[in-house]
């Protein structure tokens, strides 16, 4: 069964770096093929894909964000985290962790969410 | 990387089928037969409905397809009933390990 959680915290600061935790289960980030991604969702508005990172530890951003985000991998605790600088109101977001096997490219399982609020 | 275009609102009446369109560019929905299909309801996570342009994960309702024409992706509800009242998001493989989103489309049952 293939489960996935995000958690950090609830309330930045404008200007703070986000840091984010996804742990997952059911598979592992060390088989071939296997990704994780990172999308958000602000209130009320679309999806938007951040990041990936695969099984070989190669990584991939968003054109828009990509000054701005970082992803890694913990293989040995099934963690990703991604961490995002200079957050601003407008990242205000839920954001999502979710599972996505190379070759089909689906994102097949996603976490629960977390949402971030950007905040003085 | 823009994200692709959804029609904002879509309604049906029980019973109906609608379909939500879904354009890209010939570099993500164009290039590759890897379109995806999202149901979202309030407060929750996305849910697979379709994956590869037209495949249908084990669980989900036959009432569900998926096709695609050059750049343009539709998902098709067949037989419309309240709980498939939801946001709905196509998402698009873009090359290079990326993806491109939606821009969602609100499903109405009247």
């Amino acid at each position: 069964q293939v489960t996935l959680r995000e958690s950090g915290p609830a309330l930045v600061k404008p200007t703070q770096t986000l840091t984010l935790t996804c742990t997952f289960s059911g598979f592992s980030l060390s088989t071939s093929g296997m990704c994780v991604s990172w999308i958000r969702q602000p209130p009320g508005k679309a999806l938007e894909w951040l990041a990936l990172i695969d099984w070989d530890d190669d990584k991939y951003y968003s054109t828009s964000l990509k000054t701005r985000l970082t992803i890694s991998k913990d293989t040995s605790k099934n963690q990703v985290v991604l961490t995002m600088t200079n957050m601003d109101p407008v990242d205000t977001a839920t954001y999502y962790c979710a599972r996505i096997v190379g070759g089909g490219w689906t994102i097949d399982y996603w976490g629960q969410g977390t949402l971030v609020t950007v905040s003085s | 990387q823009s994200a692709l275009t959804q029609p904002a609102s879509v309604s049906g009446s029980p019973g109906q089928s609608i379909t939500i369109s879904c354009t890209g560019t010939s570099s993500d929905v164009g290039s590759y037969n890897l379109v995806s299909w999202y149901q979202q309801h309030p407060g929750k996570a996305p849910k697979l409905m379709i994956y590869e342009v037209s495949k249908r994960p084990s669980g989900v309702s036959n009432r569900f397809s998926g096709s695609k024409s050059g750049n343009t992706a539709s998902l098709t509800i067949s037989g419309l009933q309240a709980e498939d009242e939801a946001d709905y998001y196509c998402c698009s493989y873009a090359g290079s390990s990326t993806f491109v989103f939606g821009t969602g489309t609100k499903v109405t049952v009247l």
